[in-house]
C-alpha cells in the first residue's frame, strides 16, 4: 500500500554543522507534506510545510525541498544546535482528502557538541 | 495561550475497565483528530472530526469511539481496553479539514497502559 518513509533511523551531527534528514514517499497523488519536531515527552510540532507545485521551501534556519520525479522530500536544518535534538517526521496529504496526513515512522537526530 | 490540552498525561488500567482521554482546543478548529504512536509504526489516525456532530474512521478505528458536541472537545473513548491498545496517545486540531498549508496543532500526549 501507499506509505511514508525514511531513510535513517538515527542522524548524528557535530553542532554548527548543517543536517539532512530525508524521506520518501509513494503516493504520487500527495499534494502537501509537512515536516514535524517532536521533542522527548512532548507532542509533535510543525516545522514548516510545502506544496506539490513547489520544489523548494525556506524558512528560519529550515529548508525543505521536494522532488516530485523520484518522490523524495528532505529537511535541512542549517548550523544545527544542541536544541535541534529531537525525532522529526516528515508528513503527506493526499489531493481531494480531508486533513488526514500519512506520517513516516521518524528520524532521530543527536546533536553532539 | 493558543494549545491543545489532552487529560490525563499518564493513565495506567487493566482490561476491559472503560475509560476516556480528554481533548480540547482553544482555537476555533473546525478539524479535529486522534493519533497513536507505537514504535516502528509512527502516527496512526484513529479517528477524526471535520466538525460539531461530524466525525469519521481513521486508518486504525477499532476499539475506539469518539464524539464532537462542541467544537473544543473531542473526547476518545476505549469501552473495553485491550493490552493492544497500549500506547501514546495524540489528539490534533487544524483550522480546517480541507486544503493545504492546514497546519494541526498536537497536544502533549497521554501514555496508556492496559495490564
Amino acid at each position: 500500500g501507499e506509505s511514508v518513509g525514511l531513510h535513517l533511523p538515527t542522524l548524528s551531527v557535530q553542532e554548527g554543522d548543517n543536517s539532512i534528514i530525508n524521506c520518501a514517499y509513494s503516493n504520487s497523488a500527495s499534494d502537501y507534506f509537512i515536516w514535524y519536531k517532536q521533542e522527548s515527552g512532548k507532542g509533535p510540532q510543525f516545522i514548516i510545510d510545502i506544496r506539490s507545485n513547489m520544489d523548494k521551501r525556506q524558512g528560519q534556519r529550515v529548508t525543505v525541498l521536494l522532488n516530485k520525479t523520484v518522490k523524495h522530500l528532505s529537511l535541512q536544518i542549517a548550523a544545527t544546535q544542541p536544541g535541534d535534538s529531537a525525532v522529526y517526521f516528515c508528513a503527506e496529504k493526499t489531493a481531494g482528502t480531508a486533513s488526514k496526513l500519512t506520517f513516516g515512522t521518524g528520524t532521530r537526530l543527536q546533536v553532539t557538541l | 495561550e493558543a494549545q491543545v490540552t489532552q487529560n490525563p498525561r499518564y493513565l495506567i488500567t487493566v482490561t476491559g475497565k472503560k475509560l476516556t482521554v480528554t481533548c480540547s482546543q482553544n482555537m476555533n478548529h473546525e478539524y479535529m483528530s486522534w493519533y497513536r504512536q507505537d514504535p516502528g509504526l509512527g502516527l496512526r489516525q484513529i479517528y477524526y472530526s471535520m466538525n460539531v456532530e461530524v466525525t469519521d474512521k481513521g486508518d486504525v478505528p477499532e476499539g475506539y469511539k469518539v464524539s464532537r458536541k462542541e467544537k473544543r472537545n473531542f473526547p476518545l473513548i476505549l469501552e473495553s481496553p485491550s493490552p493492544n491498545q497500549t500506547s501514546l496517545y495524540f489528539c490534533a486540531s487544524s483550522l480546517w479539514g480541507q486544503g493545504s498549508h492546514n497546519e494541526q496543532f498536537f497536544g502533549p500526549g497521554t501514555r496508556l497502559t492496559v495490564l
